[in-house]
């Protein structure tokens, strides 16, 4: 499983767009990239996922670098619901759905 | 919206007392996971099932057993609970295939060891 660097934590103000980077140096061709989230007393929730260039959802756009190492989860128009922690994770092929989560972004978000 | 439920919310046991976590899920998936979450440690993977049946180890194993009774259901136990094992445990599940290995998590059962 490619391992993933993410900054601790980050700040924005409601209204902001917010980018969340992720670098994961070592994944593998058959490896995908995912972002989850979780508010305290709840599960993480997934957001967005991709395997190269740019996905756009409802929620989120993440963008992936061309050598794949390193990808970028954009929120826009962040409000405070949005404060949580964000979970960059890269897995696929021999990990058999097995997700490992590290110790995320706190993003907090100012009124 | 895919759904997965975790009994008991919260928990109170007794050091070497059995504990037995919860988890049912109603979207037909066929992978079901335990995780549990520590301050610090992120999520850590316990147990994991491919299907009713079967029961894998995940990285954290050690004094924990886990049951996969039917595809709906999946069931994290402590034998002989010790205070190291409170924490907050999360169930999920997700259908393995590439480029779709979204996971759905419950909402954490916190579990206190006294």
């Amino acid at each position: 499983l490619a391992k993933t660097t993410q900054p601790p934590s980050m700040e924005a103000y409601e209204g902001q767009e917010v980018n969340v980077s992720c670098s994961h140096t070592n994944i593998a061709t058959s490896e995908y990239i995912y972002w989850y989230r979780q508010v305290p007393h709840q599960g993480p929730q997934f957001i967005i996922q991709g395997y190269k260039d740019y996905v756009v959802n409802e929620v989120a756009s993440l963008f992936i670098s061309a050598d794949r190492k390193l990808s970028t989860l954009s929120l826009p128009w962040v409000s405070l619901r949005d404060a949580a922690v964000y979970y960059c994770i890269v897995t696929g092929g021999s990990a058999l759905g097995r997700l490992h989560f590290g110790a995320g972004t706190q993003l907090i978000v100012i009124p | 919206e895919a759904a997965v439920t975790q009994s008991p919310r919260n928990k109170v046991a007794v050091t070497g007392g059995k504990v037995t976590l919860s988890c049912n899920q109603t979207n037909n998936h066929n992978n079901m996971y335990w995780y549990r979450q520590d301050t610090g440690h992120g999520l850590r993977l316990i147990h994991y099932s491919y299907g009713a049946g079967s029961t894998e180890k995940g990285d954290i194993p050690d004094g924990y057993k886990a049951s996969r009774p039917s595809q709906e259901n999946f069931s994290l136990i402590l034998e002989l609970a010790t205070p190291s094992q409170t924490s907050v445990y999360f169930c999920a599940s997700g259908d393995r295939g590439q480029g779709d290995e979204r996971l759905f998590f419950g909402h954490g059962t916190k579990l206190s060891v006294l």
